[in-house]
């Protein structure tokens, strides 16, 4: 079965660093997606991406947050400096044509100390 | 805006014991609704959907939820439990048609004691 793949699976990092947050979206999926989780909290959506470009973003995905599709097979996400409420895991999702059911990896989860 | 709420944050239950989990959501027009669960350690994955049709639907492992658009419910059902199910189970509702964003509830915390 089509899987999406994150990388890494655990980041620790410095307050201040940026932060790179790797996916492979299933292969044919148009639509995708970055949320996260953090610990206790429910899954927040952060940002979806269409045809190269952001479809929508939530209040939380502000000017340290960026995406982008650098190839025809990653999605990244990319955090510039990093606080420490940014420590979450970090779920990146993929659909298909019909945009509505989501496929999920297995999440990234990063520490800010 | 949208918003969905999970009743119980924590249900402990033995095995075979029957189960029910309440979501209620909030949106005014027709809406896709999901059950996604978490098991320990690994990533999201769905349980079932419903996007239109039956208002009955079952998804894997033994597992059904009912919309019920009057009450604007959509409970996660079980008859017997087992160990294998302890996860977290989350809903979810997006508005029906093209793309949406997927938002979710706080989640349950379903721990089966054998």
């Amino acid at each position: 079965e089509p899987e999406v793949t994150q990388t890494p699976s655990h980041q620790v990092t410095q307050m201040g660093q940026e932060v790179i947050l790797r996916c492979v979206p299933i292969s044919n999926h148009l639509y995708f997606y970055w949320y996260r989780q953090i610990l206790g909290q429910k899954v927040e959506f952060l940002v979806s991406f269409y045809n190269n470009e952001i479809s929508e973003k939530s209040e939380i995905f502000d000017d340290q947050f960026s995406v982008e599709r650098p190839d025809g097979s990653n999605f990244t996400l990319k955090i510039r400096s990093t606080k420490l409420e940014d420590s979450a895991m970090y779920f990146c999702a993929s659909s298909g044509a019909g945009a509505n059911v989501l496929t999920f990896g297995a999440g990234s989860r990063l520490t800010v100390l | 805006a949208q918003s969905v709420s999970q009743h119980n944050h924590h249900v402990i239950l033995s095995e075979a014991a029957s189960l029910e989990l309440g979501c209620n959501y909030s949106y005014g027009g027709t809406v896709n609704l999901f059950w996604y669960v978490q098991y320990p350690g690994q990533h999201l994955q769905l349980l079932l959907k419903y996007f239109s049709g039956d208002p009955l639907v079952k998804g894997i492992k033994g597992f059904e939820a009912e919309f019920i658009k009057s009450k604007f419910s959509f409970n996660l059902r079980k008859p017997s439990v087992q160990w294998s199910d302890t996860a977290e189970y989350f809903c979810a509702v997006t508005a029906a048609g093209g793309y949406n964003k997927l938002i979710f509830g706080a989640g349950t915390r379903l721990a089966v004691h054998p």
